[in-house]
């Protein structure tokens, strides 16, 4: 069956860095990308990896590894707003996006 | 300003009534779709539709029916609602049809649904 992992919940500080992980085993691959969620709002897009190696956008990175089946989105300086969830989607080789659960980022003061 | 419109916001519905859930585009976007979201898991495709006049099955279509007469307008109706549909509904929209790599979805702000 196809899978995205991610964690459930994960707490950091303002002004810090964090860095969400998602792995993924689908059935081919066209493509990963990444949303944020706020509470009770609908999800927006932040990033979109189809190639390895690390894509740069203001405070937020991904990286994407397909030989790894890996990705991670690093979050610099913090802040409170960032609280939210990220969530982790693949396009699969019929470019279904199968979507993981989501991980909840709290940022604390 | 430019987006999806839902509605309505919340409903709560009791089980077998039948629901129509409102989903209007501005963006001139040639691919739609819902979503529902359920606590612990990944947003599930429901229906989808490429152009209009189209449609196609999600990985959850049961129970569920869309209509796309027209660019703008995609409602998702419950034909006869169980528990089991109780869930949070999102209508998305893309410039690039599902079969396009880099499609990047625009949401709307969702339909929270309760069926008694």
């Amino acid at each position: 069956g196809q899978n995205i992992d991610q964690p459930t919940e994960m707490t950091a500080t303002e002004g810090a860095i964090v860095q969400i992980n998602c792995t993924y085993q689908t059935s081919g691959f066209n493509g990963l990308f990444w949303y944020q969620q706020h509470a009770g709002e609908a999800p927006t897009f932040l990033s979109y990896n189809v190639l390895d190696g690390l894509e740069e956008k203001g405070r937020f990175s991904s990286f994407l590894s397909r030989s790894k089946g890996y990705s991670y989105l690093l979050l610099k300086e913090l802040q409170m707003k960032d609280s939210a969830s990220y969530l982790c989607a693949v396009k699969d080789s019929n470019y279904q996006l199968i979507w993981g659960a989501g991980t909840k980022l709290i940022i604390k003061p | 300003i430019a987006g999806i419109t839902q509605a309505p916001t919340s409903q709560i519905l009791a089980a077998g009534r039948r629901m129509t859930l409102r989903c209007t585009q501005d963006m001139r976007h040639n691919a739609m779709y819902w979503y529902r979201q359920d606590l612990g898991l990944g947003l599930r495709l429901i229906h989808y539709s490429n152009t209009a006049g189209t449609t196609g099955k999600g990985e959850v279509p049961d129970g569920y029916s869309v209509s796309r007469a027209n660019t703008d307008d995609f409602p998702l109706t419950l034909a006869s609602a169980v528990p089991s549909q109780t869930s949070v509904y999102f209508c998305a929209s893309s410039d690039l049809g599902a079969g396009s790599g880099a499609n990047v979805l625009t949401f709307g702000a969702g339909s929270r649904l309760t069926v008694l």
